[in-house]
């Protein structure tokens, strides 16, 4: 069955530092993954997606992620965090042959002045 | 814009009462989905349609219906709601084809008393 395992549950960084958030899937074949950002009494918003093709990804906000196939993987990174990036992040893989996403449990940032 | 709206932002309900959310889209999408969020559990799918009239369970349907008697709204109903079923409740939408991101509403926090 498939699955997305976020393994960091909580993650504090000071402003200005490098983000890397695991993201680790279970699937078949090609994944359709998507990296969400929640923020504080707010609903998901898309970060970016990744279907096929060049396997580094960029999205809003600055964020990229990269899918690595050999390591089921698809972490998101940020070079420089900002104190707005204080989130609640999720993975989340689209189940085949459907519209339907799996998501993790998702990773809480917390950002130091 | 594009707009998922839940009804209500907050709600408290008591044990035994039966409880409707709604979430309405103006996006013409095909997809609509409702989701439980609870901490450390990530966003879990209880119910999902695909169009008017049609529905699908989810991972976690026991204790919830639905109900889509018009594209643009999909309605959530606690028949009998229980303590256990207090939770953030997030609505999302979607276009058919797999590729596109799911849309959310901002969420109802729903508190069984």
């Amino acid at each position: 069955a498939q699955s997305v395992t976020q393994p960091d549950i909580h993650i504090t960084v000071s402003e200005g530092a490098s983000l890397e958030l695991r993201c680790n899937y279970s699937y078949g074949a090609t994944p359709y993954l998507f990296w969400y950002v929640q923020s504080p009494g707010q609903g998901l918003q898309l970060l970016l997606k990744y279907f096929s093709g060049d396997t580094l990804v960029q999205g809003i906000k600055g964020f990229e992620a990269e899918f690595k196939r050999s390591q089921s993987s698809f972490n998101l990174r940020k070079p420089s965090v900002h104190w707005s990036d204080a989130a609640e992040y999720f993975c989340a893989v689209g189940v085949y042959n459907t519209d339907k996403l799996i998501f993790g449990t998702g990773t809480r940032l917390q950002v130091f002045p | 814009d594009v707009k998922v709206t839940q009804s209500s932002r907050y709600l408290v309900k008591r044990t035994g009462e039966k409880v409707f959310l709604e979430c309405v889209q103006d996006m013409d999408h095909e997809n609509m989905f409702w989701y439980r969020q609870d901490p450390g559990l990530g966003l879990r799918l209880i119910y999902f349609s695909y169009d008017v009239k049609m529905k699908e369970k989810g991972d976690i349907p026991e204790g919830y219906s639905v109900s889509r008697e018009k594209k643009e709204r999909f309605s959530l109903i606690l028949e009998s709601a229980s303590t256990n079923q207090t939770s953030m409740y997030l609505c999302a939408s979607s276009p058919t084809g797999g590729d596109e991101k799911l849309f959310f509403g901002s969420g109802t926090q729903l508190s069984v008393l």
